[in-house]
């Protein structure tokens, strides 16, 4: 099983759909969860850390289920400008690789 | 404040020819991390430091040697480039292992 796995899309949808991306990592020892953003030929940037509690930021929702070892991000009202790809991390302490996991990304395209 | 920069932003190189690529970064952070980008890989680690004179392999260090002589800059060289060494290469920084990376612009590299 791979460390952090994410559904690769494309996810088309129309401005103001609401959209639901789902993230599964292996590793129980993960400490912290993030989603990053990352806009064509650009570089990833932090969108939003994920807490036990869940967590918003205006149209983004995030949530973890430890239990589960299961983590989303919902965007309602979905904008032009947030066609993307998100990027779904998890940070393991002291793994052989570093520290953060990236999962290979989600795409979004949002249409008029 | 620049935040991280690299350097150069595309290069093309000959099989068996080397370069270096430079990171640096104003931030002060005592972390530092080289990465490679591939289609449908997603990003993968090739080495990072956890402070000035160090450095330690990631996920993928074969082919790419590092060096962090100086707290803000961290250099990943190739010594004898191959086509499998084609990528977009991120280099990014962390104030510490628990929280946010920034991430450079990226180094996009086609070795022929």
């Amino acid at each position: 099983r791979k460390e952090v796995e994410q559904d690769p899309g494309p996810f088309n949808v129309p401005e103001g759909a609401t959209v639901a991306f789902n993230c599964t990592y292996s590793n129980s020892a993960s400490q912290s969860f993030f989603w990053y953003r990352q806009d064509c030929r650009k570089e990833p940037k932090l969108l939003m850390s994920v807490y036990s509690s869940g967590n918003e930021d205006g149209r983004f929702t995030a949530q973890l289920n430890r239990a589960s070892q299961y983590i989303s991000l919902l965007i309602r009202d979905s904008k032009l400008s947030d066609s993307a790809t998100y990027l779904c991390v998890v940070n393991i302490y002291g793994g052989s690789q570093g520290n953060l996991i990236f999962g290979k990304g989600t795409k979004l395209s949002v249409k008029p | 404040n620049a935040g991280v920069t690299q350097t150069p932003k595309f290069r093309v190189l000959k099989t068996g020819q080397s370069m270096t690529l430079l990171c640096a970064q104003d931030m002060n952070h005592e972390y530092m991390y080289w990465y490679r980008q591939d289609p449908g890989m997603g990003l993968r680690l090739i080495h990072y430091s956890v402070g000035e004179g160090t450095t330690a392999k990631g996920e993928v260090p074969d082919g790419y040697n590092v060096s962090r002589l100086k707290k803000q800059n961290f250099l990943l060289g190739l010594e004898s480039a191959a086509p499998s060494q084609t990528s977009v290469y991120f280099c990014a920084s962390s104030p510490g292992l628990a929280g946010e990376q920034f991430f450079g612009p990226g180094t996009r590299l086609t070795v022929l």
